[in-house]
């Protein structure tokens, strides 16, 4: 079967840096996707992975490891507004996404 | 603004009764997804389109059908609603064959 793991919950503090881990098992493998999520909101898409290797986009960094089956989000100087919860979705064979439960992210001052 | 409108925002329904949600984006893509989120669950797709006239089954489409007579306009329905269908539900689009989707709002469905 197909699956997605990340953890269900991280806490971090303001101004530090959090990387939020994604493994995955799926039938064919076409890209890796990070979306956010707020509370009560919508998903929005943030970064995209289909070579290894590392992308950088401002302050959240997404990486790729496609022999491991393993990617992270690294979020620097966290800000406040940056809890919220952060989905995982490879694009399988098909090009249809599968979701990992998303990780939810707490920050405190 | 342009973007994915989808209505209603929330809704309480008896059991038994059919219910459709809406759902319009004035992006042009042609890939329309729909898609419910429980507790503890990533994103589980129940039907999506990859262009006007053609619809197809995703993972969890039993009691649910779509339509898509236009770009536009994607509407999903509940013949016959059950508790068991009590979530949130996202409305999606993308440019075909890319990843990057565009939600909606949400619509929040109690089933009693």
């Amino acid at each position: 079967g197909q699956n997605i793991d990340q953890p269900t919950e991280m806490t971090a503090t303001e101004g530090a840096i959090v990387q939020i881990n994604c493994t995955y098992q799926t039938s064919g493998f076409n890209g890796l996707f990070w979306y956010q999520q707020h509370a009560g909101e919508a998903p929005t898409f943030l970064s995209y992975n289909v070579l290894d290797g590392l992308e950088e986009k401002g302050r959240f960094s997404s990486f790729l490891s496609r022999s491991k089956g393993y990617s992270y989000l690294l979020l620097k100087e966290l800000q406040m507004k940056d809890s919220a919860s952060y989905l995982c979705a490879v694009r399988d064979s098909n090009y249809q996404l599968i979701w990992g439960a998303g990780t939810k992210l707490i920050i405190k001052p | 603004i342009a973007g994915i409108t989808q209505a209603p925002t929330s809704q309480i329904l008896a059991a038994g009764r059919r219910m459709t949600l809406r759902c319009t984006q004035d992006m042009r893509h042609n890939a329309m997804y729909w898609y419910r989120q429980d507790l503890g669950l990533g994103l589980r797709l129940i039907h999506y389109s990859n262009t006007a006239g053609t619809t197809g089954k995703g993972e969890v489409p039993d009691g649910y059908s779509v339509s898509r007579a236009n770009t536009d306009d994607f509407p999903l329905t509940l013949a016959s609603a059950v508790p068991s269908q009590t979530s949130v539900y996202f409305c999606a689009s993308s440019v075909e064959g890319t990843g990057e989707l565009f939600f909606g709002e949400g619509s929040r469905l109690t089933v009693l």
